[in-house]
């Protein structure tokens, strides 16, 4: 049982280049997000799904762009990476059986640096 | 919106020695989670807390909710080496299980041997 899967789990880009990550969890959750951790400023939600075929607007959306075409999967990209996109990023999945309040499990992240 | 705020940042004990990390948040707490996170590495779920009063433990970790005060605390008896990292608190909203879940800033640990 892998749990969730990132990748990659490292990438150097230069700016305005793109990219995708992809996050992948195989305990059938319904809810995916996408985080990035900066120093000082703590874990911050970028976008959100609550099922596949649907996302929405995290804190932090700006500059990213996500699709979740099947439940597993929940992908995150850039289109035009900004050195102020260089973070790390974490993906976490949630299960919603057995009520309301389910933590959410994470991923290794992904350490992303553009030049 | 809601934030929460951890204490102290930065944490350095001696192994052996207890010791308490406090999560507060702005607003009353429906569900209160901790996390412990290694250098490098993802968020590990330790305990999630529901209730006012409410107290869980796990091996040598104890986090407890305070509903009145808005505030939980994990405490640490006879830190190990392996105590260390960075613990983080988080919160969900009662109605929206996605935007308004937030994090705090967490607290390093650190336990010298």
């Amino acid at each position: 049982n892998a749990g969730v899967t990132q990748t990659p789990k490292f990438r150097v880009l230069k700016t305005g280049q793109s990219m995708t990550l992809l996050c992948a969890q195989d305990m059938n959750h319904e809810y995916m997000y996408w985080y990035r951790q900066d120093p000082g400023m703590g874990l911050r939600l970028i976008h959100y799904s609550v099922g596949e075929g649907t996302t929405a607007k995290g804190e932090v959306p700006d500059g990213y762009n996500v699709s979740r075409l099947k439940k597993q999967n929940f992908l995150l990209g850039l289109e035009s990476a900004a050195p102020s996109q260089t973070s790390v990023y974490f993906c976490a999945s949630r299960s919603t059986r057995g009520g309301l309040r389910q933590p959410q499990h994470f991923g290794d992240g992904t350490r992303l640096s553009i030049l | 919106s809601q934030e929460l705020e951890q204490s102290p940042q930065s944490l350095i004990v001696q192994e052996g020695k207890n010791l308490t990390i406090n999560c507060t948040s702005s607003k009353t707490l429906y569900g209160l989670y901790w996390y412990k996170q290694k250098y490098g590495e993802g968020l590990i779920f330790l305990m999630m807390l529901q209730k006012g009063g409410e107290e869980k433990s796990h091996e040598k970790i104890t986090a407890k909710l305070d509903e009145k005060k808005q505030q939980s605390s994990l405490h640490i008896t006879a830190s190990q080496p392996s105590h260390a990292g960075i613990y983080l608190c988080g919160a969900d909203s009662p109605d929206n299980y996605g935007q308004n879940f937030v994090f705090g800033p967490g607290t390093r640990l650190s336990v010298l041997p």
